[in-house]
């Protein structure tokens, strides 16, 4: 119940592509959703948050999707760059965050 | 002005040996963990600390001590330390409640 599921593990982009990267969760107390960033050898970085209350947040070329009814949410990335690769991590949290199993993204130009 | 800041960056050390990693933040932050980073990059909470109070104790070896001396200051000590305890140890801190958290760039333990 504490896990929450992501997918793909890897994923490759061409430069201006749209890259998605899903997951799921089963515990319906989790009431928050953040999306981290990690380039090698630094620490995750917040990219983006939702809360249940809404289905979508946009922030530049980055948009998560939220489906409360499904338990999933899905972070969208537009005209994927270079320099976006890195490795993401969904995220869920009631007391505690919970981390998905992580998604690497290489982005060719 | 690094925000939340660990020390060393590399630790190598043999089977058996003790070791400690240090923590600081300067966000003004109530709450401090300790996260575990495996080689599969699977992001793990090992402990939190709230205002210097242990909140959050995930199913960790004994081995693992956390010490708080401030709400600044978040150390990790480990004693007798293992091959599988190689891995990547994070130091994050935020405000209390859902808020986002802060990393610091990790500390990789090495176990020989």
């Amino acid at each position: 119940q504490q896990q929450v599921k992501q997918s793909p593990q890897s994923l490759i982009v061409q430069k201006g592509g749209i890259s998605i990267i899903n997951c799921a969760y089963e515990n319906t107390a989790f009431d928050y959703f953040p999306w981290y960033q990690q380039f090698p050898g630094k620490g995750p970085a917040l990219l983006i948050a939702i809360r249940p209350d809404v289905s979508e947040k946009k922030e530049g070329r980055f948009t998560i999707s939220f489906n409360k009814s499904a338990k999933q949410f899905s972070l969208h990335i537009m005209d994927s760059q270079p320099g976006d690769s890195a490795t993401y991590f969904c995220a869920a949290s009631s007391n505690k965050l919970i981390f998905g199993t992580g998604t690497r993204l290489q982005v060719f130009p | 002005d690094t925000a939340v800041s660990q020390t060393p960056k590399y630790l190598v050390t043999q089977m058996g040996n003790d070791k400690s990693i240090k923590c600081e933040q300067n966000l003004g932050h109530d709450t401090m963990y300790w996260y575990k980073q495996d080689s599969k990059k699977f992001l793990k909470i090992m402990f939190s600390y709230n205002n210097k109070e242990l909140i959050i104790n995930e199913t960790v070896p004994n081995r693992f001590s956390p010490k708080s001396p401030d709400k600044a200051h978040l150390n990790l000590h480990i004693n007798s330390l293992e091959l599988g305890d190689s891995a990547v140890y994070f130091c994050a801190s935020s405000q209390a409640g859902n808020s986002p958290l802060h990393f610091g760039n990790g500390t990789r333990l090495t176990v020989t």
